[in-house]
């Protein structure tokens, strides 16, 4: 059965204090990866896709990467506007991206 | 400004009730998708459709039912037989193909009293 699983579930840093969060999966086939963030009470907004082991995207404080098994999602200095959670999807080719229950994100000043 | 519109955004129902929720796109993307979203859970996937006149069921599409007839419309009908119908609903749509990334409505929050 595909999976996906985050890690962890909450993350709480100081501003300027970098991490890294995980998404880890079990799929028959990848379509590509994907990574959102989503804001209480509103939608997920497209942040990345990434398709083959090695390939890395940046935007901002943010950078993701991907090896065969897992994506990480790298946050460089943190400010508190980054706090959300963050969501990662595979696509197994099914139609349908499989997601991950997400780790929330608290960015304190 | 191209996106996806999903109204209401929040929606009260009585128990024994059908409720509509609506979702348009002027993305012109041909596939569109529906997902619910409850806490400490993953987005699952109700139905989805990848061209107009034509749906599939996806993981839990069971209480639940849609029509596609129109590109830009996707509209999904919460009925009765749904025994937890209180979630956040998410409209979603991407070009044609199965590698795209999914662009996401605002969400519409039913509540069932």
């Amino acid at each position: 059965e595909d999976q996906v699983t985050q890690s962890p579930e909450a993350l709480r840093l100081q501003e300027g204090e970098s991490s890294s969060l995980n998404c880890s999966y079990t799929v028959s086939g990848l379509r590509g990866l994907f990574w959102y963030r989503q804001d209480p009470g509103k939608g997920p907004e497209f942040l990345f896709t990434l398709y083959s082991a090695g390939e890395e995207k940046e935007k901002e404080r943010l950078k993701a990467t991907l090896t065969k098994k897992e994506s990480f999602l790298h946050i460089t200095a943190p400010k508190p506007e980054d706090s959300a959670t963050y969501l990662c999807a595979v696509n197994t080719g099914f139609q349908k991206l499989v997601f991950g229950t997400g780790t929330r994100l608290l960015v304190s000043p | 400004d191209g996106g996806i519109t999903q109204s209401p955004k929040y929606l009260f129902r009585k128990e024994g009730q059908n409720v509509t929720l609506s979702c348009e796109q002027n993305l012109n993307h041909d596939a569109m998708y529906w997902y619910r979203q409850d806490p400490g859970q993953g987005l699952r996937l109700i139905y989805y459709s990848q061209i107009v006149n034509d749906f599939q069921k996806g993981d839990i599409a069971e209480g639940y039912s849609v029509s596609r007839e129109k590109k830009e419309s996707f509209p999904l009908t919460v009925t009765s037989a749904q025994k937890n119908p209180t979630a956040f609903y998410l409209c979603a749509s991407r070009t044609a193909g199965n590698t795209g990334e999914l662009f996401f409505g605002e969400g519409s929050r039913l509540t069932v009293l």
